[in-house]
């Protein structure tokens, strides 16, 4: 089936340092990509999207492009604050055929620390 | 934007009782939804899709007479956890699904004494 595979955490950084979270997937066919962020105690919240090759999603300061060649989706933010602290989830949306059809895959999350 | 509503946000139970957590769409209907488990610090595992008006279809593993899920409504789903135990314990978290979007619930914090 589809995967997802995300770069290991924890990661810390300071305040205004630029953050990058790797971001890698397996796919039949060519799947919708997601970043999901969750802060303590609740649910998912969409970061951001894509749903082809060549798409950049963005919201809030963050932004990923959706490379087919690379099979990649990576997160980045140029400037992080500590209200970005929380766990980040890469996922893919298997559009057709396997058994991942219409179905979100995820990541194993990445957790996010960011200190004054 | 959409909202799931998750119901209840935290619950303690004995061992060998039931619980039954809701997930409502509260401002579009979803014929789909999802019901996921979360061990701490670890990923979102899905234990079963939920459609309305026909059984769910459980992911290998899952034990669909202890996970029971009722999708009897556009707008309602329900898992219950039959007798419970400690192992059952986690963060159940439930997503509908609108168009092409998923949209998530706040997750329910079950503690089985």
């Amino acid at each position: 089936g589809n995967s997802v595979t995300q770069m290991e955490g924890p990661v810390t950084l300071s305040e205004e340092a630029f953050l990058t979270i790797n971001c890698t997937y397996t796919a039949t066919g060519y799947p919708s990509l997601f970043w999901y962020v969750q802060y303590p105690g609740e649910g998912l919240q969409l970061l951001l999207k894509a749903t082809k090759a060549d798409d950049k999603g963005s919201n809030k300061g963050f932004e990923a492009t959706y490379r087919k060649e690379t099979t990649s989706f990576h997160l980045e933010k140029g400037s992080v604050q500590v209200s970005d602290s929380a766990v980040y989830f890469c996922a893919q949306f298997a559009n057709a055929g396997g058994t991942s059809y219409g179905k979100l895959t995820f990541g194993q999350g990445t957790i996010l620390t960011v200190h004054p | 934007g959409a909202v799931v509503s998750q119901h209840p946000s935290r619950v303690i139970c004995k061992s060998g009782t039931s619980v039954k957590i809701e997930c409502r769409s509260l401002d579009f209907q979803a014929t789909t939804m999802f019901w996921y488990r979360q061990f701490p610090k670890q990923s979102l595992m899905l234990m079963a899709t939920s459609n309305e008006g026909s059984k769910a279809t459980y992911e290998q593993g899952v034990e669909k007479d202890k996970f029971l899920i009722n999708h009897a409504s556009l707008t309602l789903s329900t898992l219950t956890v039959t007798s419970a135990h400690p192992e059952d314990s986690s963060f159940y978290i439930c997503s509908a699904k609108q168009g092409h979007g998923f949209h998530f619930g706040n997750g329910t914090r079950l503690t089985v004494t």
